[in-house]
């Protein structure tokens, strides 16, 4: 049981360019979120779908755009990164209100 | 002020040492949780709370919903108990969480 797959694990951008993280939980999970960890900052929240079809931003969602291609699977895509985007995104999902989160084990981005 | 203070916000201690970290928020909350970082590592979820008390193993997790206030204890600690500790809390039916920064904890041998 994989639990959530987030790939890749690591990716160096030059400013403009583009890339997409995929993320995937195989624990039939309805709500899936997207976060992003900077040094001093704790988690935020960049996008989130409660469930499958739906999508809803959370407090960062600039420059950012998600897909939530289906129950399993829920993308984020930087269509034309910035320095400010150097961070390390974690995508979480949860089965319901009385449910622990459950992490990927993270994406390390850096934009130069 | 932030949602969700914790403190301290760095911690070291001896092997063996009982452990506190606390967290409060300003906000009414419908669920408390506690989560543990290894350095470059993923996040884990330790507990889950909204009301009273949780034990497993060597953690422990209380919280008083009129206080605003949950500790995490560690009893025994290990140098493998040294993590970030990460309290969230969710309010009402939104399934969004709003996180602390963090308590930074090193177990010497």
């Amino acid at each position: 049981n994989a639990g959530v797959t987030q790939t890749p694990k690591f990716q160096v951008l030059k400013t403009g360019q583009s890339m997409t993280l995929q993320c995937a939980q195989d624990m039939n999970h309805n709500s899936m979120y997207w976060y992003r960890q900077d040094p001093g900052m704790g988690l935020r929240l960049i996008y989130y779908s409660a469930s499958e079809g739906t999508t809803d931003k959370g407090e960062v969602p600039n420059g950012y755009n998600v897909s939530r291609l289906n129950k399993r699977e829920f993308s984020l895509r930087l269509e034309s990164a910035a320095p400010s985007q150097t961070s390390v995104y974690f995508c979480a999902s949860l089965e319901g209100a009385g449910s622990p989160l459950h992490f990927g084990n993270g994406t390390r981005l850096t934009v130069t | 002020k932030n949602e969700v203070e914790q403190s301290p916000q760095n911690l070291t201690a001896q092997e063996g040492e009982f452990i506190t970290i606390n967290c409060s928020y300003s906000v009414g909350i419908s669920a408390l949780h506690w989560l543990q970082q290894h350095p470059g590592g993923g996040i884990v979820s330790l507990f889950m709370l909204s009301s009273g008390k949780k034990k497993h193993g060597r953690l422990i997790a209380t919280i008083n919903i009129q206080e605003k206030h949950s500790s995490l204890h560690i009893t025994a600690s290990h140098p493998r108990d040294s993590a970030v500790y990460i309290c969230a809390v969710r309010r009402g039916s939104n399934y969004k969480l709003t996180f602390g920064k963090g308590t930074l904890l090193t177990v010497n041998p």
